[in-house]
């Protein structure tokens, strides 16, 4: 089973649409959570860090539920310029000195 | 604030050579950066934790004499890809680890491309 694992893609949504990423992890002593974006032969860059009471940055919400080892992000209001890929990161315990393990990605694609 | 820079970003060469890759931290001190590779349509892998002053700690299946990592500096990181060959040709990406963010959030350059012929 992979560390970290998210929903195949890939999505196709029409803009205005609301879209919703999944993602699970293995490792119930994870302290830290992400949500990075990629473009394409870009390098990823952070879009979310994911706290455990859940946040919101504009049309983007995160959540959190470690009970079920489960990471959420939802897009409001897709644009054009969200079309990427939405990498789940989760960061081990402090004692392994902040190792991020990426899920395989999700890539999202906005039409017109 | 919290950027990363990478040089050079593209790279082609024969094979056989050895290239060398910077990485840099601009606007803080990084006592850890990460070197990543991908492979197209994959995810990124991590090669090694890189800790300054101190010796490189390698994933299993990466081998240290073929990627040779200096970390001399609070802001500065070294990947050589020795010998390099055909199959060495992919995306390396580094990261360093931000810590004042509170959260240990990394915070990534913006790749090389190597292309070994």
């Amino acid at each position: 089973r992979k560390e970290v694992e998210q929903d195949p893609g890939p999505f196709n949504v029409p803009e205005g649409a609301t879209v919703a990423f999944n993602c699970t992890y293995s490792n119930s002593a994870s302290q830290s959570f992400f949500w990075y974006r990629q473009d394409c032969r870009k390098e990823p860059k952070l879009l979310m860090s994911v706290y455990s009471s859940g946040n919101e940055d504009g049309r983007f919400t995160a959540q959190l539920n470690r009970a079920s080892q489960y990471i959420s992000l939802l897009i409001r209001d897709s644009k054009l310029s969200d079309s990427a890929t939405y990498l789940c990161v989760v960061s081990g315990r402090r004692n392994q000195g902040g190792k991020l393990i990426f899920g395989q990605g999700t890539e999202l694609s906005v039409k017109p | 604030g919290a950027v990363v820079s990478q040089h050079p970003s593209w790279v082609i060469c024969k094979s056989g050579t050895s290239v060398k890759i910077e990485c840099r931290s601009l606007d803080f001190q990084a006592t850890t950066m990460f070197w990543y590779r991908q492979f197209p349509k994959q995810s990124l892998m991590l090669m090694a934790t890189s800790n300054e002053g101190s010796k490189a700690t390698y994933e299993q299946g990466v081998e240290k004499d073929k990627f040779l990592i200096n970390h001399a500096s609070l802001t500065l990181s070294t990947l050589t890809v020795t010998s390099a060959h055909p199959e060495d040709s992919s995306f390396y990406i580094c990261s360093a680890l931000h810590i004042p963010s509170g959260y240990n959030e990394q915070f990534f350059g913006p790749g090389t491309r190597l292309t070994v012929l």
